[in-house]
Parts: structure tokens; sequence; C-alpha cells
């Protein structure tokens, strides 16, 4: 098993739909835990931390539920310059980043 | 403010040769971490380096080593290359710790 796991993409929505990511973590010591968005052929860029409470920032909301490690990632009102690939990302004990593999998103007009 | 640099953006080397990576990390920054982006994968985590000192290394063989400079910048060296090592190296620098990491813009290795 992986130690992070997110949902398989590509994800292909029209211009102004609601759509969620996922992802699973195996690690149940992890402390932090992020989002970064990667554009092709670019390095990954920070969109959000997550934290257990829960954070918004604009369009996007991400949730953090330790019980069932799981992290989301909620983005409303797509636009077609949020098309790229999100990552997963936990940072477990003993400084190790774990990233996820990615998911695919392509936001069309 | 000058973000993350890596040297060189692109390089083209052959099986069992040698590569250096260099990175400088964000103003403020003390902390270096390196990662390998195969195509159409998630970054890998090499290391990380802090305080001069390799902290926390990832499931990479002894031929990939590093080093941390005062100044805080870093290299990645690679020894006796291999076809699979082809990939986007990554440096990510972050402040006291391994919190919000700011990556560079990669260097793209491609092994013939």
């Amino acid at each position: 098993r992986k130690e992070v796991e997110q949902d398989p993409g590509p994800f292909n929505v029209p211009e102004g739909a609601t759509v969620a990511f996922n992802c699973t973590y195996s690690n149940s010591a992890s402390q932090s835990f992020f989002w970064y968005r990667q554009d092709c052929r670019k390095e990954p860029k920070l969109l959000m931390s997550v934290y257990s409470s829960g954070n918004e920032d604009g369009r996007f909301t991400a949730q953090l539920n330790r019980a069932s490690q799981y992290i989301s990632l909620l983005i409303r009102d797509s636009k077609l310059s949020d098309s790229a690939t999100y990552l997963c990302v936990v940072h477990t004990g003993g400084f190790k980043t774990i990233f996820g593999a990615g998911t695919r998103l392509f936001v069309k007009a | 403010d000058a973000g993350v640099t890596q040297s060189p953006t692109h390089l083209i080397k052959t099986r069992g040769q040698q590569v250096t990576l260099r990175c400088s990390p964000k103003s403020g920054h003390d902390t270096v971490s390196w990662y390998q982006q195969a195509l159409g994968q998630g970054p890998q985590f090499i290391f990380q380096y802090y305080e001069e000192e390799e902290r926390q290394r990832g499931n990479f063989p002894d031929r990939f080593s590093g080093h941390q400079f005062p100044n805080y910048s870093s290299e990645l060296n690679v020894n006796a290359l291999l076809l699979g090592d082809s990939a986007l190296y990554l440096c990510a620098s972050s402040s006291r710790g391994w919190n919000e990491q700011f990556f560079g813009p990669g260097t793209r290795l491609t092994v013939l």
C-alpha cells in the first residue's frame, strides 16, 4: 500500500463546476498536511495547508479527518486556470515528506 | 526577494557518469530538501539538509549524496548514472524545519 494515495485522474469538468479530490495516508503519526498544485512541466506550488478544523481560501476548501486518515480538497466554481495536477502532501515524523501521485484536473469551457 | 533557484535547468548525461545539481534556497530559509519526479508521478523525497547535515533520507541508494554549505545552498550528487535516473530533480527550501516548502523550477536530467 502506498503511503499517500489519491483519487485516480483525470477529472474533466466544465467551468463553474464543483470538484472534490480525496487523499488517504497510511502513517497515523503524520503531522502536517498540504495541497500543492503543479502545472505541466513546472514546479509544485503550495496551494494550502490542511488543518483538522478545516480551512477555506476563496473557492478552495480543505478538510482533514485524522481518525479516517483522510484529506480532501474542494474546488467551487471551477475556472479554466484551475486546470493542473493537484498533489496531496503529508509530513511524517522525522522530517520526511510524502507526495501523492497527483490528480489531474481539466476544466473545459 | 529571489525564490529558490536551481542550476542547470537541463542536463544530458550518459550511463555511468556522475552529475552535480545545485540549489540556492529562498532568502531566510535554512532547510533544503531534494526530490526526484519521474514523468507522471509525484515527487519522491530523496533527503533533507539542515545545518549542513543530512537529517532525513528517503528510499534512495547511496549513489545519491548531497551537501549543504554554510550559506544554506545545497548540492545533489548522483554517481554511476542509470537510465532510470532520468527525471526532474526538484529542490525545496523551508524555514526552521519542514513545514511549508517552496520549490525551485527543477533540473531536468536525461540519462542516455
